[in-house]
C-alpha cells in the first residue's frame, strides 16, 4: 500500500488560509469517508484534528476544516496563527481493511 | 485521565525480538479498538497493526506481516505488540493510540511513544 500524497510544505502568514491536499486511489480515500488528519508538533505525539472527512474532535479549534472530492481530501486551515506551525497527517482506510497515513505536510507560518 | 502508556523499547540487533507494551487507563479499554502506529526518526508516520476491542479482528502492515504479533489482555486494561525477526528499517518510535468509537482510523488518545533501535 503506497503512501497517500501530500505536499511537502504549505506556508502562509498569519491570518491567512491554507489548504493541505492528501491524494490517494479509488482503494483508500476515494472508497471510503474514513479519512482522518492529524498534527505534530516537534517531539511530541500526534493529535487528532479531523476524522471521517471533516467531523472536530471537541475542543478542536472552527478554524480547521476537512473536506473530500474524489480521490483527494483536504484539510483547511483559516485564520492561519503561530500555533499551526507543525506537521499535518492525512490518513485512509483501505479496501483491504488496513490504514495508510499521507507521507506528511510542514506548515510554516511566516 | 483517560492514558496510554508504552513500555518496551530498547536496543536490539537485527535479528532479535522486542515485545512493546502498552498500558491504558481512564477509560473503559475493553470497549476499544487499539493501533500501533511507528515513527522513523525524522521520518512520517507508519500504521503498523490494529486489534479490535474484542480481539476478533487483527491486521497488519505488509512491511511487519509475519514478524510481528499484536494481543490484548482486557483484564489488564493492556496491548502487547510482539517484534521478531527486526530489521533496521523497524528502527522508530512506537505508539499505541485509541480508535474513537466506530470511527475507523480516527485516533483520539496517543501514548508518549517509545524508542525501538535495531542495530548491531
Amino acid at each position: 500500500q503506497s503512501a497517500l500524497t501530500q505536499p511537502a510544505s504549505v506556508s502562509g502568514s498569519p491570518g491567512q488560509s491554507i489548504t493541505i491536499s492528501c491524494t490517494g486511489t479509488s482503494s483508500d480515500v476515494g472508497n471510503y469517508n474514513y479519512v482522518s488528519w492529524f498534527q505534530q508538533h516537534p517531539g511530541k505525539a500526534p493529535k487528532l484534528i479531523i476524522y471521517e472527512v471533516s467531523n472536530r474532535p471537541s475542543g478542536v479549534s472552527n478554524r480547521i476544516s476537512g473536506s473530500k472530492s474524489g480521490n483527494t481530501a483536504s484539510l483547511t486551515i483559516s485564520g492561519l496563527q503561530a500555533e499551526d506551525e507543525a506537521d499535518y497527517y492525512c490518513t485512509s482506510y483501505t479496501t483491504t481493511s488496513t490504514l495508510v497515513f499521507g507521507i506528511g505536510t510542514r506548515v510554516t507560518v511566516l | 485521565e483517560v492514558q496510554l502508556v508504552e513500555s518496551g523499547g530498547g536496543l536490539v540487533k537485527p535479528g532479535g525480538s522486542l515485545r512493546l507494551s502498552c498500558a491504558a487507563s481512564g477509560f473503559s479499554f475493553s470497549a476499544y479498538s487499539i493501533n500501533w502506529v511507528r515513527q522513523a526518526p525524522g521520518k512520517g508516520l507508519e500504521w503498523v497493526s490494529s486489534i479490535s476491542s474484542s480481539s476478533s479482528f487483527i491486521y497488519y502492515a505488509d512491511s511487519v506481516k509475519g514478524r510481528f504479533t499484536i494481543s490484548r489482555d482486557n483484564a489488564k486494561n493492556s496491548l502487547s505488540l510482539l517484534m521478531n525477526s527486526l530489521r533496521a528499517e523497524d528502527t522508530a518510535v512506537y505508539y499505541c493510540a485509541r480508535v474513537i468509537l466506530g470511527a475507523t482510523g480516527a485516533f483520539d488518545v496517543w501514548g508518549q511513544g517509545t524508542m525501538v533501535t535495531v542495530s548491531s
